[in-house]
């Protein structure tokens, strides 16, 4: 069984803060992505990584996966309120298997970004 | 990515009763998924739909409880049977693809569902 390790739970940061969100685990994934969420509304999708050492950036978000693709972090710089909600983690493991197309989730992160 | 519309958005219901779930996207895919999720929480995956075949069911999980249909490529149900306070949560469908090393999910707005 597949886990994703996602680290912190909860941030409460001030505006113009920077942070970072982890997501590890044990095992490889042959791409990873990360979504947003916020209340009322599904999961969006940020970015999909595929590749080892891979970096994408997205405006003030900055996307990275690990050189084994085991782990992912997502940076944020100079947070603003409009960031906040819950960050997902989402792994998967191509085409194949009885896995097929089934992504392993993160527990998620709540960011809260105060004015 | 696919345009995913869910019905109802939301429904408050009572125990015993039970509620179906629509999904509808704007283009034909193969694979959807149906999840859980408690708010502020990660997602837990009911099932996977693929139409053409008999929906996939994850440990924990059971056709009696949470039957599913999938007519056609573009549409699928989720019922919550016979409620209790318990199945109240956030209910999800996704649409997924999958090739041979990205698999990436596009989500629906969700159905908030409230049992007494």
């Amino acid at each position: 069984t597949q886990l994703l390790e996602q680290s912190p739970q909860f941030l409460s940061i001030q505006e113009g803060e920077n942070l970072t969100v982890y997501c590890n685990s044990s095992s490889v994934f042959s791409s990873l992505q990360w979504y947003r969420q916020e209340p009322g509304e599904g999961p969006v999708l940020l970015v999909t990584v595929v590749t080892g050492g891979e970096v994408k950036k997205l405006k003030r978000l900055t996307f990275q996966f690990g050189d084994a693709r085991k782990d992912s972090s997502l940076h944020i710089t100079a947070a603003q309120p409009g960031d906040t909600g819950l960050y997902l983690c989402a792994g998967g493991s191509g085409a194949g298997g009885t896995s097929y197309g089934k992504l392993t989730f993160g527990q998620g992160t709540i960011l809260t970004v105060h004015p | 990515s696919a345009v995913i519309s869910q019905k109802p958005s939301r429904d408050i219901c009572q125990r015993g009763t039970s509620l179906t779930i629509q999904c509808q996207v704007d283009s034909q895919v193969t694979m959807m998924f149906w999840y859980r999720q408690q708010p502020g929480q990660s997602l837990t995956l009911i099932a996977t739909a693929n139409q053409g075949s008999e929906a996939t069911y994850e440990s924990g999980f059971v056709i009696d409880k949470f039957p599913i249909s999938r007519p056609n490529l573009t549409f699928s149900t989720l019922t919550v049977s016979n409620m209790s306070p318990e199945d109240s949560s956030i209910y999800l469908c996704s649409v997924g693809t999958s090739g041979r090393i990205v698999d990436e999910q596009f989500f629906g707005p969700g159905t908030r569902l409230t049992v007494l």
